[in-house]
C-alpha cells in the first residue's frame, strides 16, 4: 500500500469547519483513500472513502486532488465530540489487488475541538 | 447488530504464561486482522487473514502466532508473553461484499508483568 503523511496535530473552534490534509503521492490507480477515526482508547471507526471524486456522508466530505496525491477530510461543524485522532490509509476497495491484506495506519492526526 | 467482539478486554498476566485473546466477527466477513497500539507508534498490523486457512504477516509479527480454522474468529495467541508485548490490542474485519471499511473491535488491553 501507499504511505500516507498526516500532521501531527490540529486545532479547531467549535462550529467551525476541521479541514484535515492527508499526503499519498504515491498512491496506484486503484487504491482508495479511507479515512477512520479512534476516539480515546476505542476502535477506530470508519469515516469516508474515495476514489478521485469528491465524496459526502453524514458524517464528513472528503475531496482529492486531481492528480489523486493528496487530499483533505473535512468535517463541516465539528463538535467537542469530534475530538479524535484521525487516520488517512489507502488500499483497494474489495478484495482487488495484493495490497489489500497489509495495512499501514501510521500516528494519524490528533484533531482538539475546542470550545 | 453487527459487531467485532474480542476477549478478555482488560488482561493482566506474567512473562511466559501463554495467553489467547478471541476476536469473533457476525458479519461473514472474509478479512480479518490484528493490531497493536503503542503510545507514539499509532496502529501497527500484526497479522492478517484472508479467508479461512489463509494467513499472513504484518508489520509486527514476531511473538504472535494466529489461526484461521473457522470464519467467523480469528485468535492471537501469545505464547510466551513478554513485557514489550504491553499494548493496546485490535482486532478488525472487512467484507468482499461491502466497501473495504474495516470494522473494529473495542480492544483488548494486555499487561505482562
Amino acid at each position: 500500500d501507499a504511505k500516507t503523511t498526516q500532521p501531527t496535530s490540529m486545532d479547531c473552534a467549535e462550529g467551525r469547519a476541521a479541514n484535515l490534509p492527508c499526503n499519498h503521492s504515491t498512491i496506484s490507480g486503484n487504491e482508495y483513500v479511507y479515512w477512520y477515526r479512534q476516539i480515546h482508547s476505542q476502535g477506530p471507526q470508519y469515516i469516508i472513502h474515495g476514489l478521485k471524486n469528491n465524496e459526502t456522508n453524514e458524517m464528513a466530505s472528503l475531496i482529492i486532488t486531481e492528480d489523486r496525491k493528496s487530499s483533505t477530510l473535512i468535517l463541516p461543524h465539528a463538535t467537542l465530540r469530534d475530538t479524535a485522532v484521525y487516520y488517512c490509509i489507502v488500499r483497494v476497495e474489495g478484495f482487488g489487488g495484493t495490497s489489500y491484506g497489509k495495512l499501514t495506519f501510521g500516528q494519524g492526526t490528533i484533531l482538539t475541538v475546542h470550545p | 447488530e453487527a459487531q467485532v467482539t474480542q476477549n478478555p478486554r482488560y488482561l493482566i498476566t506474567v512473562t511466559g504464561k501463554k495467553l489467547t485473546v478471541t476476536c469473533s466477527q457476525n458479519m461473514n466477513h472474509e478479512y480479518m486482522s490484528w493490531y497493536r497500539q503503542d503510545p507514539g507508534l499509532g496502529l501497527r498490523q500484526i497479522y492478517y487473514s484472508m479467508n479461512v486457512e489463509v494467513t499472513d504477516k504484518g508489520d509486527v509479527p514476531e511473538g504472535y502466532k494466529v489461526s484461521r480454522k473457522e470464519k467467523r474468529n480469528f485468535p492471537l495467541i501469545l505464547e510466551s508473553p513478554s513485557p514489550n508485548q504491553t499494548s493496546l490490542y485490535f482486532c478488525a474485519s472487512s467484507g468482499q461484499r461491502n466497501t473495504g471499511e474495516l470494522f473494529f473491535g473495542e480492544g483488548s488491553r494486555l499487561t505482562v508483568l
